[in-house]
């Protein structure tokens, strides 16, 4: 398996751009979610989905997911700012509600943001 | 919601000493507590879990403790290495529902030879 898979890598945006962020998983897992990382803020919840057909947002403004199958989950910049440059983590996971059993998250390796 | 904290931010020991790491959670609710352990420039990787009908869980040099009834649970590192210098996140859910997983801020270790 190639676990969670993010592309870019890295990626400079200017301000007003739109970009979508591609996260893949393989794992056959119903939960995926979408953090940024920056420095000592720890990890922040964006959006989540605990299926295909569903999302969750957790910040109000700035992003867009879909999640048409279980495997992709894109996140989409709609109007770019220099406040949503960071690290954006993926990550994947069973749907802790089918199991009655420790299912970690797999996390994918982030995509660098910079807006200018 | 949840709401986890986690001290310190940063931990500075030396080689062979122990680290501990503490975080509080908010939701009484939550059940399973995983901690990551974040390499400069890599990915978190989950390094142990425990889930909430169990006080404490040994993994070789890293163990976990819970207090329920505090609401908090702690990361011990014995024997520290320079291996194990990395960012460390502490993480609560309740998984009963569709709730997402909430992270501490993290703790910056690092292991002094």
């Amino acid at each position: 398996n190639a676990g969670v898979t993010q592309t870019p890598k890295f990626h400079i945006l200017k301000t007003g751009q739109s970009m979508t962020l591609q996260c893949a998983q393989d794992m056959n897992h119903g939960y995926m979610s979408w953090y940024r990382q920056d420095p000592g803020m720890g990890l922040r919840l964006i959006y989540y989905s605990a299926a295909a057909g569903t999302t969750d947002k957790e910040v109000p403004n700035g992003y867009n997911v879909s999640r048409l199958n279980t495997e992709d989950f894109p996140l989409r910049l709609v109007s770019a700012a220099p406040s949503q440059t960071s690290v954006y983590l993926c990550a994947s996971s069973y749907y802790y509600a089918d199991r009655d059993c420790n299912q970690p998250q797999h996390f994918g390796d982030g995509t660098r943001l910079s807006i200018l | 919601g949840e709401n986890v904290e986690q001290h310190p931010s940063t931990l500075s020991v030396q080689e062979g000493d122990s680290a501990v790491i503490k975080c509080t959670y908010s939701d009484s609710a939550s059940n399973y507590f995983p901690w990551y352990k974040q390499e400069l420039g890599k990915r978190p990787q989950l390094i142990i879990d425990i889930r909430s009908n169990v006080g404490e869980k040994k993994d070789q040099r890293i163990a976990v403790t819970l207090n329920k009834t505090a609401k908090h649970f702690s990361l011990h590192i014995t024997e520290t290495q320079p291996e194990d210098s990395a960012v460390y996140f502490c993480a609560a859910i309740n998984t009963g529902t569709a709730s997402k997983l909430t992270f501490g801020t993290g703790t910056r270790l690092q292991v002094t030879l």
